[in-house]
């Protein structure tokens, strides 16, 4: 069954520095989302990305976050400099069909340690 | 309480017995979505039920939907100790695209 691949599966990195999450959403999806989990909390989302372009975003998605389609392949989350409250898993999802709310297919996700 | 409250938030219940969690939202929704996650790992859909149904079933999975009371049930039957995981409901409110997760039942199935 074709799946969302994330890399890394872990991630650790300074205070202050850049880190670039990396997925391969499935190949004929067309909508993709980042979401992350602080240890212990919900599930929560951040952004949606359609036609190469966000289509919604939360309120933590601030401006040190930042997606990115670079080739027809991968969807990127880039976190600019680094807050110790960014530590989290940090799940990529995607959608093939075009009604919005339903079913996703998530990574296995990233946890990210911002020491 | 905030959109998307399960109860209980942890189960613990011998193999062969039923379980049931419930979740609760305050929002209008076009559909709710119940999610498992195995330890660490990432969300696997199990079952979507839109607004306009009141049950639906796949193999051991029976979900329930009472949009006036704003609330939906997972029951699952027959438990195996391979059901150990979290649970999370997940609504799609209107005009977004986004989904609403819940904060999760714990279910510890014991062989």
């Amino acid at each position: 069954e074709p799946e969302v691949t994330q890399t890394p599966s872990h991630q650790v990195t300074q205070m202050g520095q850049e880190v670039i999450l990396r997925c391969v959403p499935i190949s004929n999806h067309l909508y993709f989302y980042w979401y992350r989990q602080i240890l212990g909390q919900k599930v929560e989302f951040l952004v949606s990305f359609y036609n190469n372009e966000i289509s919604e975003k939360s309120e933590i998605f601030d401006d040190q976050f930042s997606v990115e389609r670079p080739d027809g392949s991968n969807f990127t989350l880039k976190i600019r400099s680094t807050k110790l409250e960014d530590s989290a898993m940090y799940f990529c999802a995607s959608r093939g069909t075009g009604t919005v709310n339903e079913k996703l297919f998530f990574g296995s996700g990233t946890q990210l340690s911002v020491l | 309480s905030q959109q998307g409250e399960e109860d209980p938030q942890a189960l613990s219940i011998q193999e062969g017995e039923n379980a049931t969690m419930n979740c609760s939202y305050k929002t209008s929704i076009n559909n709710l979505q119940w999610y498992r996650q195995n330890s660490g790992r990432g969300l696997v859909h199990l079952i979507l039920i839109r607004s306009n149904e009141r049950e639906k079933h796949s193999g051991r999975l029976r979900v329930t939907l009472d949009t006036s009371k704003k609330s939906s049930s997972l029951l699952i039957t027959a438990s195996r100790a391979a059901d150990t995981a979290s649970y999370f409901c997940a609504t799609g409110p209107y005009n977004t695209d986004k989904l609403i997760f819940g904060t999760g039942t714990r279910l510890q199935v014991f062989p």
